[in-house]
């Protein structure tokens, strides 16, 4: 267990849904990071939160948001889903501090059908 | 043209052997990150560097930051470090870009 904590570990939705995907940060760390990875595209950066503010944004559709809320943890709400969604979305959970490194999440596979 | 380069994209090996793959990148960096991901799916992130180099039991990692270039070593290599091994660059501007991965197979 890395202490960061995905849910749900798998979801199967249709076109055009909304899903929420959770990301609890392992304990102490402030910042939030979301990533998409697919079979044609690799690993991807989609978002950052830290101590709750945005701080950077990567190749995040407009279809995509997120938050971090008070106690820190966060949600990435996928909404209008097109069949290239289905990936995995891993969070990352870090300090915030640059020279220290981030543990990953176990993943939440998404298949849109 | 990708901001991050890896080679070899996959890479076979005898158990023992020492490893190395190649990482390339374009960008300005603040870190280079090196991670590991299993069959299962799980990433682990091995190094974070800005500069010179870092060690963790077999695995060796090292940057050149003037060459934009950064290897990851693994000696005495194990079947369990099969896996696939991604590059990331972190910039300045606190943008993420990932190599391919190297899918790398270590055999008895």
């Amino acid at each position: 267990d890395s202490g960061v904590t995905q849910t749900p570990k798998h979801l199967i939705t249709a076109t055009g849904q909304r899903v929420t995907l959770r990301c609890s940060p392992r304990s102490g760390d402030l910042s939030v990071y979301w990533y998409q990875q697919s079979l044609d595209q690799g690993l991807q950066f989609l978002i950052q939160y830290y101590n709750g503010e945005e701080r950077a944004k990567g190749n995040i559709l407009e279809r995509f948001s997120a938050q971090q809320f008070p106690d820190l943890h966060s949600e990435l709400n996928l909404s209008s889903l097109e069949l290239g969604d289905s990936a995995l979305y891993f969070c990352a959970s870090g300090t915030g501090n640059r020279n220290y490194g981030y543990t990953f999440g176990s993943g939440t596979r998404l298949t849109v059908v | 043209k990708n901001e991050v380069e890896q080679s070899p994209q996959n890479l076979t090996a005898q158990e023992g052997e020492f490893i190395t793959i190649n990482c390339s990148y374009s960008v300005g960096i603040s870190a280079l990150h090196w991670l590991q991901q299993h069959p299962g799916g799980g990433i682990v992130s091995l190094f974070m560097l800005s500069s010179g180099k870092k060690k963790h039991g077999r695995l060796i990692a090292t940057i050149n930051i003037q060459e934009k270039h950064s290897s990851l070593h693994i000696t005495a290599s194990h079947p369990r470090d099969s896996a696939v091994y991604i590059c990331a660059a972190r910039t300045t501007g606190n943008q993420f870009y990932f190599g391919t991965g190297t899918s790398l197979t270590v055999i008895p």
